[in-house]
């Protein structure tokens, strides 16, 4: 089992450029989860998925778009990258459910220029 | 606006000390609490959960709840130079899928 697995591991991108950011568990997980990382700030949460065909908003999900593509998938989507999403982005999945332990990608580290 | 709040440190103790790290959340209906450790440029790994108030033991590790007071914390015993690294407390809201972390303590633990 490769676990959650993210792609790319590292992107530079323009002011204005988009780019999407994909997640894959093979744990037939429910639940999948998006967050950055920023320094001091702890990780926080962007969008989550509870089942496929659904997704929600967390903390911090403007400037972001999320697609759960299948159950295996969560894609997240900078449409027009700003500075301020300098970040570091780790996909999560769990089984779902209240209490449920999450295991988390290797994550994806993003400079916009 | 829920909140976890926990010491940014470091966190600094001896090889073979009891290390102590807290954390306190702002929502009383919270049930679930994680612990986490997050090596410097790595994603995080569960430590520890707990869902009940009183003590839960795994190891060297012992996590401490304690809902009335909106506090839980972390003891690591015997404390070795590998656990220097981020604690990252996490709380599950109430009936929700939504966790919330705290912003983390790092710990260096001195040879």
């Amino acid at each position: 089992n490769a676990g959650v697995t993210q792609t790319p591991k590292f992107q530079v991108l323009k002011t204005g450029q988009s780019m999407t950011l994909q997640c894959a568990q093979d744990m037939n997980h429910n639940s999948m989860y998006w967050y950055r990382q920023d320094p001091g700030m702890g990780l926080r949460l962007i969008y989550y998925s509870a089942s496929e065909g659904t997704t929600d908003k967390g903390e911090v999900p403007n400037g972001y778009n999320v697609s759960r593509l299948n159950k295996r998938e969560f894609s997240l989507r900078l449409e027009s990258a700003a500075p301020s999403q300098t970040s570091v982005y780790f996909c999560a999945s769990s089984e779902g459910g209240a209490g449920e332990t999450q295991y988390f990608g290797p994550g994806t580290r993003l400079l916009v220029l | 606006q829920k909140e976890v709040e926990q010491n940014s440190g470091p966190l600094s103790v001896p090889e073979g000390a009891i290390a102590s790290l807290n954390c306190t959340y702002s929502d009383r209906g919270s049930q679930s609490f994680f612990w986490y450790r997050q090596y410097s440029g790595k994603s995080p790994e569960l430590i520890m959960s707990i869902y009940s108030n009183g003590d839960k033991e795994d190891g060297r590790f012992t996590a401490q709840l304690n809902k009335a007071s909106q506090y839980v914390s972390l003891l690591i015993r015997d404390s070795q130079p590998s656990d220097s690294a981020t604690y990252l407390c996490a709380v599950m809201e109430n009936y929700g899928q939504n966790f919330v972390f705290g912003p983390g303590t790092r710990l260096s633990v001195l040879p």
